[in-house]
């Protein structure tokens, strides 16, 4: 069992509509999550991350966690082509680095 | 400003050859990574410092050397024992707990010819 699983997609969803990207990880001692956006080529970078139970709104962007299921899940209001990408999640767990999911790719289409 | 410098972006080696990929960080981070992405693949770490002069094998050190003499700079050599290197070299950075999540270079490509 992989300690961070995505579901590799790819999605796609049209421009305007909600993306959902989830997120499930293995260590019950996981302390906080990170959602990162990579487009093709580029290193990746930091969107969003949470440490409590719940939800946390940026812009259009909602990272949700939910510990006692083991998941988190990012959610792209109004997505754009812009928004087309590779998000990974991230777990800080007890070893001393994160780990991460193998991404899951997203298509905005227009 | 501010970040993480890689050198160079783009990297070519000859077979049998040894490489070093340069990763600097002016953000006074404590710990340091190197990663390794393959197309259409997820991130898989060869090597992490928490400080100067210490450093741990991650998942697939194999063919793959490190040193961290100053807190700034974590090199990562790729030796002619890494048989398959064509890959992009992602190195982070973060404060001493990786609890507040990572910051990314820009990486490397590197290509074997």
């Amino acid at each position: 069992q992989k300690e961070v699983e995505q579901n590799s997609g790819p999605l796609s969803v049209p421009e305007g509509a909600i993306a959902s990207l989830n997120c499930t990880y293995s260590d019950r001692g996981s302390q906080s999550f990170f959602w990162y956006r990579q487009y093709s080529g580029k290193s990746p970078e930091l969107i969003m991350f949470i440490y409590s139970n719940g939800d946390k709104e940026d812009g259009r962007f909602t990272a949700q966690l939910n510990k006692a299921s083991q998941y988190v899940s990012l959610l792209i209001r109004d997505s754009q082509p812009s928004d087309s990408a590779t998000y990974l999640c991230a777990v800080f767990q007890s070893a001393r680095q994160l780990t991460f999911g193998s991404g899951t790719q997203l298509t905005v289409l227009p | 400003d501010g970040g993480i410098t890689q050198s160079p972006k783009y990297l070519f080696r000859k077979e049998g050859q040894n490489v070093t990929l340069s990763c600097e960080q002016n953000l006074n981070h404590d710990a340091m990574y190197w990663y390794r992405q393959d197309p259409g693949q997820g991130l898989r770490l060869i090597y992490y410092s928490q400080i100067v002069n210490d450093f741990q094998k991650g998942d697939i050190a194999e063919g793959y050397s490190v040193s961290r003499e100053k807190k700034e700079s974590f090199p990562l050599t790729v030796t002619s024992a890494q048989k398959n290197p064509t890959a992009f070299y992602l190195c982070a950075s973060s404060p001493a707990r990786a609890a507040y999540g990572y910051t990314f270079g820009s990486g490397t490509r590197l290509t074997v010819v």
